[in-house]
């Protein structure tokens, strides 16, 4: 099973700033099968970005994904209000299996 | 627009089976383009894939369930559903539906978009 680690657990900045998330797998990873997700308090998770790097329809350009093998990235570039949440990287692997990471909590500073 | 609603018990004793449908609405559940999922998550924790399944009934299940998963679909009522056997607290969750975009039908994975998500208590 392909484990993957998130860091860090908690990311405390200011509206404005920049943002930055890490997703690493514990084997390589596909970019073509690397998630991301955000989910708010008493919400169920949103697509962000998939294949590593595509954004999902209707999310804005501040977010951005990168990353290949077992390091993979995601960039907010100026945090606005509503994108304090909490974030996960997801991942298909084989048995088959798909597995998320434990997340990033990104709090207003 | 593509809705899914979770519907089911809120309670469960342990020993039990857990069973819950979800519902699709706005879009046709035998797509060929996509599985459909359930996913998990623990009170104040992370998310875990629970299993999916396709339109023809094919599916997948995490191992780590230890076979106590079903999961089944009905096209005439644009639904699916799932079961989990022999519960314990452990299994005490919110549990989503969604629809899957799994690389067994496209060439990338997700899961969007989710149902509200359902609480369910396992306790006596």
């Amino acid at each position: 099973e392909i484990v993957l680690t998130q860091s860090p657990g908690t990311l405390s900045l200011s509206p404005g700033e920049r943002a930055t998330l890490s997703c690493r797998a514990s084997q390589s990873v596909s970019s073509s099968y690397l998630t991301w997700y955000q989910q708010k308090p008493g919400q169920a998770p949103r697509l962000l970005i998939y294949g590593a790097s595509s954004r999902a329809t209707g999310i804005p350009d501040r977010f951005s994904g990168s990353g290949s093998g077992t390091d993979f990235t995601l960039t907010i570039s100026r945090l606005e209000p509503e994108d304090f949440a909490v974030y996960y990287c997801q991942q298909y692997g084989s048995s088959p299996q798909y597995t998320f990471g434990q997340g990033t909590k990104l709090e207003i500073k | 627009q593509l809705q899914l609603q979770e519907s089911g018990p809120g309670l469960v004793k342990p020993s039990e089976t857990l069973s819950l449908t979800c519902t699709v609405s706005g879009g046709s559940i035998s797509s060929s383009s996509y599985y459909w999922g359930w996913i998990r998550q623990p009170p104040g924790k992370g998310l875990e894939w629970i299993g999916s399944i396709y339109y023809s009934g094919s599916t997948y299940d995490n191992p780590s369930l230890k076979s106590r998963v079903t999961i089944s679909v009905d096209t005439s009522k644009n639904q699916f559903s799932l079961k989990l056997s022999s519960v314990t607290a452990a299994d005490t969750a919110v549990y989503y539906c969604a629809r899957h975009c799994d690389i067994a039908v496209a060439a990338y994975n997700w899961f969007d978009p989710w149902g509200q998500g359902t609480l369910v208590t396992v306790s006596s």
